[in-house]
């Protein structure tokens, strides 16, 4: 079965650290470019960053650049996300998602997250 | 960066048809993917590229785009898709799937 399950996240105090990670099991983990969504609570979904299969392209929000560090171990069959002076507008779910791009040998039909984990919690409060 | 925008709220009558729109410059471009997402779950795709659903998703849903416009329509709506919608799109850069529209709420009467 195809899976992502997230794990690290917990209460931290303004200005903490927390490092996520993303557990894949089911599929080639290192064929993929992965990716962290967050929602605060009762918000709609924000992309906070990307990485490329070999950790070649990394992208980031503007409102994490900085002070977020996405990583990835193809041996581990893991995604992690290092979130260093956290805010209290980083209260979030945080979810793993897995980057498909739907191509044939000879054109594209459109990409997606599709494969989701279950999040994981994370609250910045004093 | 760029911006995608849904109507914040839907309702449509059991068994009918409803239209959920995604307005944003970067869909003259590119694709809009489409998530469902019930309270207390993670997000699931139901309609990716041009009009493609993943398998287990029903063929009640659809997807269709003109001109910055794209729209997920629900053909014979049931009480289960009550949900919250969510579009997604490359940003300006085109380098990667970094913006969310503002999510619908469907509400299933």
């Amino acid at each position: 079965e195809v899976q992502l399950v997230e794990s690290g996240g917990g209460l931290v105090k303004p200005g903490g650290s927390l490092r996520l990670s993303c557990a894949a099991s089911g599929f080639t983990f290192s064929s993929y470019s992965m990716n962290w969504v967050r929602q605060a609570p009762g918000k709609g979904l924000e992309w906070v960053s990307s990485i490329s299969s070999s950790s070649s392209y990394i992208y980031y929000a503007d409102s994490v650049k900085g002070r977020f560090t996405i990583s990835r171990d193809n041996a581990k069959n893991s995604l992690y996300l290092q979130m260093n002076s956290l805010r209290a507008e980083d209260t979030a779910v945080y979810y793993c998602a897995r980057y498909q791009q739907y191509c044939s040998s000879t054109s594209c039909n459109g990409d997606a997250f599709d494969i989701w984990g279950q999040g994981t919690m994370v609250t910045v409060s004093s | 960066s760029s911006e995608l925008t849904q109507d914040p709220a839907v309702s449509v009558a059991l068994g009918q048809t409803v239209r959920i729109t995604c307005q944003g410059d970067s869909l003259r471009s590119y694709y809009a993917s489409w998530y469902q997402q019930k309270p207390g779950q993670a997000p699931v795709l139901v309609i990716y590229g041009k009009n493609n659903r993943p398998s287990g998703i029903p063929d009640r849903f659809s997807g269709s785009s003109s001109g910055n416009t794209a729209s997920l329509t629900i053909t014979g709506a049931q009480a289960e898709d009550e949900a919250d919608y969510y579009c997604n799109s490359r940003d300006s850069s085109g380098n990667h799937l970094g913006v969310f529209g503002g999510g619908t709420k469907l509400t299933v009467l």
